[in-house]
């Protein structure tokens, strides 16, 4: 069975800190890997996806990602934080593509937490 | 684009009573829709997975007879929780997936339900 495991459940930064944030999963297949943000009070935002080809994935205010396959990972990174950015990231796994496809698995979250 | 609407956003209701609430996606159609549960603190656990027009596939240990789904159009699906009790207190909040190649997956604000 699929599972996503991130290694950070409080991360606490300073603005202008440079951020990330641990993500592993589990299969063997294709893959294809999300991170999401809730922001307090609001639903989940997508920050950016990787499905296929350039294995740095740039998203949303200045997040970026990598998937490294031969470690099954795709930790979450941002150069410098900022206030704005406290919040609740979720990284998930969709690994039955081709299958009944979409179902995503989360893995536990990292609440994030910006000092000013 | 890809804004996913919940209705109620908050309920509260007695033991006993059953509670329906609608997840739409208000600019794209949607063949698949995911009902998530989400407790404090705690990451989002799938449900079941909608498909417009058929049967919801739910995920092991789900009660279907207690969360019934349907999802009659494809820009509609409805939780019902039958007979809700307060273990059943939680954060639901539901997705729709745009397309199959995109694969991407849309959340809707979330449903807080307390039973009392």
């Amino acid at each position: 069975a699929q599972s996503v495991s991130q290694h950070n459940h409080h991360v606490i930064l300073s603005e202008a800190a440079s951020l990330e944030l641990g993500c592993n999963y589990s299969y063997g297949g294709t893959v294809n890997l999300f991170w999401y943000v809730q922001y307090p009070g609001q639903h989940l935002q997508l920050l950016l996806k990787y499905f296929s080809g350039d294995p740095l994935v740039k998203g949303i205010k200045g997040f970026e990602a990598e998937f490294i396959k031969s470690k099954f990972s795709f930790n979450l990174r941002k150069p410098s934080v900022q206030w704005s950015d406290t919040a609740e990231y979720f990284c998930a796994v969709n690994g039955e593509i081709y299958n009944q496809g979409g179902k995503l698995i989360f893995g536990q979250g990292t609440e994030l937490s910006v000092k000013p | 684009g890809a804004v996913v609407s919940q209705h109620p956003s908050r309920v509260i209701c007695k033991s006993g009573t059953s509670v329906k609430i609608e997840c739409r996606s208000l600019d794209f159609q949607a063949t698949t829709m995911f009902w998530y549960r989400q407790f404090p603190k705690q990451s989002l656990m799938l449900m079941a997975t909608s498909n417009e027009g058929s049967k919801a596939t739910y995920e092991q240990g789900v009660e279907k007879d207690k969360f019934l789904i349907n999802h009659a159009s494809l820009t509609l699906s409805t939780l019902t929780v039958t007979s809700a009790h307060p273990e059943d207190s939680s954060f639901y909040i539901c997705s729709a997936r745009v397309g199959v190649q995109i694969d991407t997956q849309y959340f809707g604000p979330g449903t807080r339900l307390t039973v009392l």
